[in-house]
């Protein structure tokens, strides 16, 4: 089936650790997308990349790193400058302009 | 910052009812529209889309636009208790911004038997 992997689906991080979400999609989608949810929120975009080997800051990448070496692949690292990192973390993919599909998340908690 | 406002309820209305969510967004360059629906803990689920002027029906569902007044609504007929859920606007940011949608904080539907 096609669709959006996310893993872990749920995370536990001490501070000042770095941790790393897996995000692979087998739609054959260009455009791939990290979104940070806080309780009681909206949806903000982290980051984005349209091509492999490109991506973009979004609104809320402070903290945040990601890398896209193929097209199926986008990892986000959230790192130890990230002063508020415990969220519901979820990435998307999508064909150009239009819906974006959604994994079913990660849940990452800083202990 | 291109803004998307909603209501973030909860709305509460009895099962059978219509329910009526609204959006208004501030970019009015925006071309296309969504309306996703997120239950708690699960990520959001596309319902409609919505790109022209007017009413766009899916079943129980009605995505209406109204450009001019940068206005997006939702209408659930016939709510069941399953609709339960928040509901979230998105509009997307365009080309500049990689086609990433821009969403709103959601509104929390309760639909009571």
């Amino acid at each position: 089936d096609g669709g959006i992997t996310q893993s872990p689906k749920y995370l536990f991080r001490k501070e000042g650790q770095n941790v790393t979400l897996s995000c692979e999609q087998n739609l054959n989608h260009d455009a791939m997308y990290w979104y940070r949810q806080d309780p009681g929120q909206g949806l903000r975009l982290i980051y984005y990349s349209q091509i492999v080997n490109d991506f973009q800051k979004g609104d809320i990448a402070e903290g945040y790193s990601v890398s896209r070496e193929k097209k199926e692949s986008f990892p986000l690292t959230v790192t130890s400058a990230q002063k508020n990192p415990t969220a519901f973390y979820l990435c998307a993919s999508g064909p150009g302009p239009g819906e974006l599909f959604f994994g079913e998340g990660s849940r990452l908690t800083v202990l | 910052q291109k803004e998307v406002e909603q209501n973030s309820g909860p709305l509460s209305v009895p099962e059978g009812a219509i329910a009526s969510l609204n959006c208004t967004y501030s970019d009015r360059g925006s071309q296309s529209f969504f309306w996703y629906r997120q239950y708690s803990g699960k990520s959001p689920e596309l319902i409609m889309f919505i790109y022209s002027n007017g009413d766009k029906e899916d079943g129980r569902f009605t995505a209406q636009l109204n450009k001019a007044s940068q206005y997006v609504s939702l209408l659930i007929r016939d709510s069941q208790p399953s609709d339960s859920a928040t509901y979230l606007c998105a509009v997307n940011a365009g080309a500049n911004s990689g086609y990433a949608l821009n969403f709103g904080k959601g509104t929390s539907l309760l639909v009571t038997p």
